[in-house]
């Protein structure tokens, strides 16, 4: 699998705190996605990025934020974590957007909102 | 997502025995990815299938993609203890390689 990686892992925060996961990629792929995975609703898509500072919204983008500053880098924001934002967090990238690429998921952040 | 959806969504094997699970779109697919996630971790890319008619093999797990593009099969033959997990499968619509998720079938095989 490509090398991504994600951090932190595991994190418990209180409502209403930022929270920044971050998503590293060693493989030079320019498109990058964090989904989110919760039961009963798959994995769903919250922001992705076609390359440095140029990213969009996906399905379920209200009360995240997303910044590429880097190519390896992706980073995903909650400004004001809330309970229902308590969920698994992949990241996951690919070399070019067009079909036929290999698709790749990093290990997921477990978030949980108290 | 109503666009694509996975069944069964839980299978329960003994050992040895073979078991499909299927996938089915609502419009013609780009690609169809399927991954594998054990409990607590990551997802593993398993197969991609594009083209009608396709099939692909990778040990006992063989996926296949109908000549419409509108359904995929994933099979495995001969279960063992660690095919288990949650298999997923994954809409590619074209957009710019976002997928749209089925919601899983949870896999156990009984030893």
């Amino acid at each position: 699998d490509a090398g991504i990686t994600q951090s932190p892992r595991h994190k418990v925060t209180e409502t209403g705190t930022p929270v920044t996961l971050r998503c590293h990629q060693t493989e030079n792929h320019r498109y990058m996605y964090w989904y989110r995975q919760d039961p009963g609703h798959g994995l769903r898509l919250i922001h992705y990025s076609y390359g440095v500072k140029d990213t969009d919204k996906g399905e379920v983008s209200d009360g995240y934020s997303v910044s590429r500053s880097k190519t390896e880098d992706f980073l995903l924001t909650l400004e004001s974590a809330t309970s229902s934002q308590t969920s698994v967090y992949f990241c996951a990238s690919t070399p070019r957007g067009d079909s036929g690429n290999t698709i790749y998921f990093g290990e997921g952040s477990w978030l949980t909102v108290v | 997502s109503q666009e694509l959806e996975q069944s069964p969504q839980s299978l329960i094997v003994q050992e040895g025995k073979n078991l499909t699970i299927n996938c089915t779109s609502s419009k013609t697919l780009y690609g169809l990815y399927w991954y594998k996630q054990k409990y607590g971790e990551g997802l593993i890319f398993l197969m991609m299938l594009q083209k009608g008619g396709e099939e692909k093999s990778h040990e006992k797990i063989t996926a296949k993609l109908d000549e419409k593009k509108q359904q995929s099969s994933l099979h495995i033959t001969a279960s063992q203890p660690s095919h288990a997990g949650i298999y997923l499968c994954g809409a590619d619509y074209n957009q710019g390689g976002k997928l749209i998720f089925g919601q899983g079938t949870e896999l156990s095989v009984k030893p």
